[in-house]
């Protein structure tokens, strides 16, 4: 089945202590991006990647660090999460962007992080 | 720039009766209009996607939007609501240029579905 996966779904963590939401998608998609979303704001997007190695910011990317090593993966990654950071995050992917065209993202589940 | 603004926070209908979500958008570019739904306590689902094809798109579960770029607007219509409609919506633009973010989001609607 196609989908992207993320891990945990929920967590629960302290302000200053590292940690990591694993993303996976299984569609072969060149394009990955987070978002996090907060009442009344929409979805706002922290990261994104365009292809293996290649990142760059968002609207919203301060407080945040992502990789890109293989493409099926995409980690998003607080050095030192602060309570500003509590929200439920997304992960998405898609086809790759090329000009003249757009494809749908396909999202995961979320991740509801409660930083206290 | 893009934007998107969606009119109406919350939206209240009785099953049975139409539902019409409104939004309205701001592009440099040729817009790709989308509408995603989120239940509660799930993901994002791809409603519909306007892409410069026909102006009115159908999308799954009997809704349809349809794009007139006069009014920069893609409102979200559906003749005769269902109990499983309520849920929150987003309006997304996407702009076509290479290197840029790439959906911008509404603030949400959320549609509640009276018995």
């Amino acid at each position: 089945e196609a989908q992207v996966t993320q891990n945990p779904r929920y967590l629960i963590t302290v302000t200053g202590k590292k940690l990591t939401v694993t993303c996976s998608q299984n569609m072969n998609h060149e394009y990955m991006s987070w978002y996090r979303q907060d009442p009344g704001l929409g979805l706002r997007q922290i990261y994104y990647s365009m292809n293996v190695e290649v990142t760059d910011k968002g609207d919203v990317p301060e407080g945040y660090k992502v990789s890109r090593k293989e493409k099926r993966n995409f980690p998003l990654i607080l050095e030192s999460p602060s309570p500003n950071q509590t929200s439920l995050y997304f992960c998405a992917s898609s086809l790759s962007r090329r000009r003249g065209s757009s494809y749908e993202q396909y999202f995961g589940p979320g991740t509801r992080l409660t930083v206290t | 720039a893009q934007s998107v603004t969606q009119l109406d926070s919350h939206v209240s209908v009785s099953e049975g009766t139409p539902v019409l979500l409104r939004c309205n958008y701001s592009s440099s570019y040729s817009p790709s209009l989308f509408w995603y739904v989120q239940h509660p306590n799930k993901g994002l689902q791809l409603l519909l996607k306007y892409t410069s094809a026909a102006t009115l798109v159908k999308g799954i579960n009997g809704f349809e939007a349809e794009f007139k770029k006069s009014e920069t607007s893609f409102h979200l219509t559906k003749p005769s609501a269902h109990m499983s409609d309520a849920a929150e919506y987003f309006c997304v633009v996407s702009d076509l240029v290479p290197g840029r973010r790439a959906l911008t989001f509404g603030s949400g609607t959320r549609l509640q579905v009276q018995p």
